[in-house]
């Protein structure tokens, strides 16, 4: 079956604008995390969404956001980008039940300058 | 808080040669722990797991066993090939962390012919 899918795979944009990222989990599974990594902070948690609800959630600033539609895919939204957001995004699916594995897609690199 | 401490390396082997990456982890209760792999471009690939002490996870020909006494789960493999060469993430999940993936910093392998 397929894997997760994230694009676009490469994103350039200007300081002060705005992003959307996407993920498309693989089918069946109902939850959805988003990871930041960075050389400097190695792979952060940002949130985690289940069944369109935000389940848990990291230690990022509110221009980070998030949500997820019925069908389980997920949209990341950062809002006034900022130089320091330049990281490889990762979401994630898995069914959701408590200590199972994380499948992960190949990550959308995004770049601001 | 929980968290996952590993060598950061990096770490450079010949061919045919022993790999031992070291992992510690701190968290409550009883983590489900886990390597994962990125290969430069790519996102993360499970490598391994285990869910329970004294489990020992294998694929590959990569090991590791998950030891509660030692709060430890190293990653070995008797005879490491150039297609090894990658970042090696040690990371573990809790049961009230739902899907909350925490991952140590990286360990970064090269393997030279």
């Amino acid at each position: 079956k397929a894997g997760v899918t994230q694009t676009p795979r490469y994103l350039i944009k200007t300081r002060g604008q705005q992003v959307t990222l996407s993920c498309s989990p693989i089918s069946g599974h109902r939850s959805v995390s988003w990871y930041q990594q960075t050389p400097g902070q190695g792979l952060q948690f940002l949130f985690e969404y289940f069944s369109e609800t935000q389940r848990n959630k990291g230690n990022f600033p509110g221009r980070f956001s998030g949500r997820q539609f019925s069908n389980s895919r997920s949209e990341m939204n950062v809002s006034t980008l900022e130089l320091g957001d330049s990281a490889l995004y990762l979401c994630a699916s898995s069914l959701g039940a408590a200590n199972t594995e994380a499948f992960f897609g190949q990550g959308t690199r995004l770049t601001v300058v | 808080g929980d968290s996952v401490t590993q060598m950061e390396g990096p770490v450079t082997l010949s061919e045919e040669a022993f790999l031992t990456i070291n992992c510690t982890y701190t968290a409550t209760g009883y983590p489900s722990l886990f390597w994962y792999v990125q290969y430069p471009g790519e996102g993360l690939q499970l490598l391994l797991k285990a869910t329970k002490a004294d489990d020992k996870g294998s694929n590959k020909g990569f090991e590791a066993t998950y030891r509660k006494e030692t709060t430890s789960f190293h990653l070995e493999k008797g005879s490491v090939q150039v297609s090894d060469s990658a970042v090696y993430f040690c990371a573990l999940t809790t049961k009230t962390s739902y899907d909350k993936v925490i991952f140590g910093p990286g360990t970064s392998l090269s393997v030279i012919p």
